[in-house]
C-alpha cells in the first residue's frame, strides 16, 4: 500500500523567503508519480508541480520545485521568493502507474502562512 | 466556462432528503473523480470513472450513488446521508497523469 507523510501541520514563513515543504512516501513500485497541490481557504485545489519516479532532473514551475530525491523517497516542494497570496494548504499526493489505477494517495497537508 | 465546475457550491440537506452534485470539466478529459475531503483527514479517494464507465469504487457507501453520463458530466446521488458525511466534495477530471480538481461542494447534513 501507499502512504504519504507531511509532518509540518504548520508552517510559517516571511514575505519574499523561500520555504520548503516535506513530503515522504512509502512505496513498493517501481514507477510513480509525485504531485503537489495547493488549497487556499476557498477550497479549489489547484495544481502545481509534478515529478515522474524516472525523471531525473528535478522538476521546476516558476517559483515552485521539487527536491526529489529517490532513494530517500522524499518529494519536498521548495517555494521561493514567498508571497502574501501562498499561503494556503499544501497537499503531497502520489499516483500508481502500473497497475492502471488511477487514483491519487494524498498527504494528511501542511498550512503554510506568509507573514508580511 | 473553463476548467472544472461544481454545483452547488454549498448545500445544507437533513438526513431525509435526496440531493445531487454536479461536476462538470471543459477540459477534453477522459476520466473524472470524486473525492471526500472530512476535516483533519485527508483526501479520500470516492469513485473513478473511465471513458463513463466505473472503474473505481473505494468502499463508499451505497447511500453515494455517482452517475457519469458522459465524459464531461459527473453526478454525485445523495440520499438518507448521516451528519458525518457532512464534508467537502471535490470532482476532478484528467486525461493521463494530472489530475484538475473544481472547487468543490461543501454539505453539511443536519
Amino acid at each position: 500500500a501507499q502512504k504519504i507523510t507531511q509532518t509540518q501541520p504548520g508552517m510559517f514563513v516571511q514575505e519574499k523567503e523561500a520555504v520548503t515543504l516535506d513530503c515522504t512516501y512509502d512505496t513498493s513500485d517501481q514507477s510513480y508519480g509525485l504531485f503537489w497541490y495547493k488549497q487556499p481557504s476557498s477550497g479549489e485545489m489547484i495544481f502545481l508541480i509534478y515529478q515522474g519516479s524516472y525523471d531525473e532532473q528535478n522538476a521546476t514551475e516558476g517559483r515552485y520545485s521539487l527536491n526529489f530525491q529517490k532513494a530517500r523517497k522524499s518529494a519536498n516542494l521548495v517555494i521561493s521568493a514567498s508571497q502574501l497570496g501562498d499561503s494556503a494548504m499544501y497537499f503531497c499526493a502520489m499516483r500508481r502507474w502500473d497497475t492502471g489505477r488511477r487514483a491519487l494517495t494524498f498527504g494528511s497537508g501542511t498550512r503554510l502562512q506568509v507573514q508580511p | 466556462e473553463t476548467g472544472v465546475t461544481q454545483t452547488p457550491r454549498h448545500l445544507v440537506m437533513g438526513m431525509t432528503n435526496k440531493k445531487s452534485l454536479k461536476c462538470e470539466q471543459h477540459l477534453g478529459h477522459n476520466a473524472m473523480y470524486w473525492y471526500k475531503q472530512s476535516a483533519k483527514k485527508p483526501l479520500e479517494l470516492m469513485f473513478v470513472y473511465s471513458l463513463e464507465e466505473r472503474v473505481e469504487n473505494n468502499s463508499v457507501p451505497s447511500r453515494f450513488s455517482p452517475e457519469c453520463p458522459n465524459s464531461s458530466h459527473l453526478f454525485l446521488h445523495l440520499h438518507t446521508l448521516q451528519p458525518e458525511d457532512s464534508a467537502l466534495y471535490l470532482c476532478a477530471s484528467s486525461q493521463e497523469d494530472t489530475q484538475y480538481f473544481g472547487p468543490g461542494t461543501r454539505l453539511t447534513v443536519l
